[in-house]
């Protein structure tokens, strides 16, 4: 079974810029969550979608924003980027089959995102 | 509110030396889930091990090993005779209330094993 996908691997974008990201869940996996990582703040939860609607939400700005497709592909976006967005964007997905927590998140590799 | 505190920030240890890895975690859910996941320099993080609230059972995998006591709210995580490979960032995480798949991630302990 394929893993989990994130496109691109590495962008490169300037303050004020809009990024999109991808992420292909592996097969049967309904639901993604969408995760930011820092040196400063670690990793932090900015949103899941489950049947194309977004369930639950972290405390990020309205900049950052996502969507599912109805083949459970998910694309986060980034308005009007910040130096502060330049992080590891990381994508998790699970089966969504169960009571919460009891299907394994599995990650992707990630889209390296810098801000200049 | 739920809280995951990895004490240790960085570990060095000699190869085939035994290193154990702390987390404690915070939650007032009484059904909660706790994982491991290993995030190597590629940067993709790696699934370990799951546990749920009610199985309080120590785990062993091979040279890893958890110990789970719900009396110290404590997830810890050895790994025995460690290996160059084994060189990562490792990070505890909890999934606590209903219907919540929001994963709450410690700092993480980067350990380095040294040959």
């Amino acid at each position: 079974k394929a893993g989990v996908t994130q496109t691109p691997r590495y962008l490169i974008k300037t303050r004020g810029q809009q990024v999109t990201l991808s992420c292909s869940p592996i097969s049967g996996h309904r639901s993604v969550s969408w995760y930011q990582q820092t040196p400063g703040q670690g990793l932090q939860f900015l949103f899941e979608y489950f049947s194309e609607t977004q369930r639950n939400k972290g405390n990020f700005p309205g900049r950052f924003s996502g969507r599912q497709f109805s083949n459970s592909r998910s694309e986060m976006n980034v308005s009007t980027l910040e130096l502060g967005d330049s992080a590891l964007y990381l994508c998790a997905t699970n089966t969504a089959g169960g009571p919460s927590g009891t299907d394994t998140q599995y990650f992707g590799p990630g889209t390296r995102l810098t801000v200049l | 509110a739920q809280k995951v505190t990895q004490a240790q920030t960085e570990i060095s240890v000699v190869e085939k030396e035994d290193v154990t890895l702390d987390c404690v975690y915070e939650t007032r859910d009484t059904t909660y889930y706790l994982f491991w996941y290993k995030q190597p320099p590629s940067g993709e993080l790696v699934f370990l091990i799951r546990r749920n609230s009610f199985d309080e059972q120590n785990e062993i995998s091979g040279r890893y090993s958890w110990n789970f006591q719900k009396s110290t709210s404590s997830f810890n995580f050895t790994i025995t005779a460690s290996q160059v490979v084994d060189s990562a960032v490792y990070f505890c995480a909890l999934i606590s209330g209903a219907g919540s798949y929001q994963l709450t991630f410690g700092k993480g302990t980067k350990l380095s094993v040294i040959p």
